[in-house]
């Protein structure tokens, strides 16, 4: 079975950093584009940022560009989020997710579990 | 506010179909293609349609979603308390080069 294990949110100040993980077993890592997808409480899902398969390309919403980095180290079939800067209304649970590529033609295939981050002062 | 627009709710009775709407525009829906994925109580949203109507191995056929210029549809025939849940359309964005959501539309089985 597909398994992506998230993990690396906790309760953070305006302005911080934090770093998010995800590992994938079960799945051809490398095949796979990999995605960050949020919830803020009560609200629906948005989009943040993809890597293509092998990393040589990366993709980020309006919202977070410029702050946050995704990156990914196929070797250890993990996706990271570097998170700068740190906002109030970036609060909330982050899901890890992987699709075939980056395009249209290819959904959201497996979630991870979610980690919850909190910026709070 | 979302990119996509759906209905907050929708509601029916054990047996009966209801259809969910999506409505986009040229840049989203109008050129690519439209995903469902469904939430029930928080847990991770589960893919129920891609590339418009397909389905994937486990979503059984009373589920069906179609696709008509910047608008889709999703239908679920024979509803059953466990469709109880959050609905999401997504579709990517050619003008930001994004996913986009819709806002989601809660199903209640009465």
């Amino acid at each position: 079975d597909v398994q992506l294990v998230d993990s690396g949110g906790a309760p953070t100040q305006p302005g911080g950093s934090l770093r998010l993980s995800c590992v994938a077993s079960g799945l051809s890592f490398n095949s796979y584009a990999m995605n960050w997808v949020r919830q803020a409480p009560g609200k629906g899902l948005e989009w943040v940022s993809a890597v293509s398969s092998a990393g040589g390309h990366t993709f980020y919403s309006d919202s977070v560009g410029g702050r946050f980095n995704i990156s990914r180290d196929n070797s250890k079939n993990t996706v990271s989020l570097q998170m700068n800067s740190l906002r109030v209304d970036d609060t909330a649970v982050y899901f890890c997710v992987a699709a075939r590529a980056v395009a249209s033609l290819y959904p959201f295939e497996y979630w991870g579990q979610g980690t919850l981050v909190t910026v709070s002062s | 506010q979302s990119v996509l627009t759906q209905p907050l709710s929708v509601s029916g009775t054990p047996g009966q179909k209801v259809i969910i709407s999506c409505s986009g525009s040229d840049s989203d829906i109008g050129f690519n293609y439209v995903c469902w994925y469904q939430q029930v109580s928080g847990a991770a949203p589960k893919l129920l349609i891609y590339r418009n109507d397909q389905r994937p191995s486990g979503v059984p056929d009373r589920v069906s979603g179609s696709k008509s210029g910047t608008s889709a549809s999703l239908a679920i025939g024979g509803l059953r308390s466990e469709d109880e849940g959050q609905y999401y359309c997504a579709a990517w964005d050619d003008t930001v080069n994004s996913w986009v959501f819709g806002g989601g539309t809660k199903l209640t089985v009465l």
